[in-house]
């Protein structure tokens, strides 16, 4: 296990449904990511937080809201979602070394094991 | 800008038979390379990670990687597979500014066949 844990593994929802996915890092990290994992397509970064604030944001759409209220977790609440939208969605945890600023030197991530999300 | 290509989208081998998954990069600054292993219905799991040290890199797993500057190349290695290695593979770059932390490859699937 690699320390960082995903809730729920598996999630069906409704395209009008309201759903939301915990991660939670048993490391001590300080930063912490959500990803997308579509097939075919490389991982793509949805949210980055670093010391409990927001630094990145690409250009996701706010049918995605995350919420981070502590260093330990990390939350990612769904709302009108579409098929296409249906991915593994994967949450890391990171020590940032440098602080919150856009050019910190980011370490290796650990990765938690996923949620599976089927939007139909 | 910083980019990742593996090669291959798909390797096959034979269980005993060495391995070798390549990866180049492109970066304008001193990068930090990664390659990370991810199993059926697991997240990513770090395999080994070079950080401007020793150029060849030894993972777990008995996986290795040289950092090849002049190539601008991460090829991971293992000089035997073993039907356990069957996995999507993905060669990672971190930058050390801009404004994404880590960009990924679009992964390798090796296959061990029996």
């Amino acid at each position: 296990e690699t320390g960082v844990t995903q809730t729920p593994r598996h999630l069906v929802m409704g395209m009008t449904n309201k759903k939301s996915l915990k991660c939670e890092q048993h490391l001590g990290h300080n930063a912490m990511y959500w990803y997308k994992q579509s097939a075919k397509k490389p991982l793509e970064l949805m949210f980055v937080y670093s010391l409990e604030e927001r630094v990145e944001n690409n250009s996701v759409p706010s049918r995605f809201s995350p919420e981070c209220p502590n260093s330990s977790h990390l939350f990612l609440h769904l709302h009108t979602l579409q098929p296409e939208d249906s991915a593994l969605y994967l949450c890391a945890s990171s020590q940032d070394l440098s602080g919150r600023s856009l050019l910190s030197s980011y370490n290796e991530q650990f990765f938690g094991p996923g949620t599976r999300l089927t939007v139909l | 800008a910083q980019s990742v290509t593996q090669l291959d989208s798909h390797v096959s081998v034979s269980e005993g038979t060495p391995v070798l998954l390549r990866c180049n990069y492109s970066s304008s600054y001193s990068p930090s390379l990664f390659w990370y292993v991810q199993h059926p219905n697991k997240g990513l799991q770090l395999l080994l990670k070079y950080t401007s040290a020793a150029t060849l890199v030894k993972g777990i797993n008995g996986f290795e990687a040289e950092f090849k500057k002049s190539e601008t190349s991460f090829h991971l290695t293992k000089p035997s597979a073993h039907m356990s290695d069957a996995a999507e593979y993905f060669c990672v770059v971190s930058v050390r500014s801009g404004n994404t932390p880590l960009v990924f490859g679009k992964g390798t699937r090796l296959s061990v066949i029996a």
